[in-house]
């Protein structure tokens, strides 16, 4: 059980596009979705948290018009990276909450986005 | 805020041996749960193990074993009898009981176990 799916795994887009990362839990309502962003050989960075139905909650120095997060279901959550600049290029990890074991987030495979 | 610190950045073991990866925290809260995760070559993040912080016990998952202790703010992981698939990279995490549930994670581990 638990688990959390992401797409797409890879994603490359030119500079200037948007490119939309889906988060999904597969099998439980997940109140509160986190997205990360991780550099090379570095920590997960939070970015934003995001609770169904509500704005996204965004980490100090994090530009939320940058970074666009939509939780729109208790399965699904998205991030929009737009005007996309090769400076956003990293890995993004998405993680959700199940109420049920509200300390402990679960981890989706995370999505590599390269901007050329 | 609450801090989470792990000093050794590299580490490495011979197959089979023993290994601890050390972890430590700062907090002023009495109720909070401590994780490990494990996140190899494929960058999945993977649970090792987890602590709440109210039980004494030091919690246990077959190979893995933690040395949780409170008063000095001390989380480490022990691994057992080594094998070549733990080479990753393993985070410690703190999460407050109370409040917004976030992670505060420790700059990692990178453990190479050698055959």
């Amino acid at each position: 059980g638990a688990v959390v799916s992401q797409h797409p795994s890879w994603v490359i887009c030119k500079s200037g596009t948007s490119v939309k990362i889906e988060c999904r839990s597969l099998d439980f309502q997940a109140t509160t979705m986190f997205w990360y962003r991780q550099f090379p050989k570095q920590s997960l960075m939070l970015m934003a948290t995001s609770n169904e139905g509500s704005k996204a909650t965004y980490e100090q120095g994090v530009e939320k018009d940058k970074f666009l997060i939509n939780h729109a279901s208790l399965t699904l959550s998205t991030l929009t990276v737009t005007s996309a600049h090769p400076e956003d290029s990293s890995f993004y990890i998405c993680s959700a909450r199940d109420y049920r074991e509200p300390y402990e987030q679960y981890f989706g495979p995370g999505t590599r986005l390269t901007v050329t | 805020a609450q801090t989470v610190t792990q000093s050794q950045p590299e580490m490495s073991v011979q197959e089979a041996e023993t290994v601890t990866l050390s972890c430590t925290y700062d907090t002023s809260e009495n109720n909070y749960y401590l994780f490990w995760y494990k996140q190899p070559p494929s960058r999945q993040m993977i649970l090792v193990i987890r602590q709440e912080a109210y039980k004494q016990q030091n919690a246990t998952e077959n190979r893995f074993s933690v040395n949780f202790q409170k008063a000095a703010k001390s989380f480490s992981l022990k691994i057992s009898d080594s094998q070549l698939g733990d080479t990753a990279m393993y985070f410690c995490a703190f999460v407050s009981a109370s409040g917004t549930y976030k992670y505060i994670f420790g700059t990692g581990t990178r453990l190479k176990v050698l055959a």
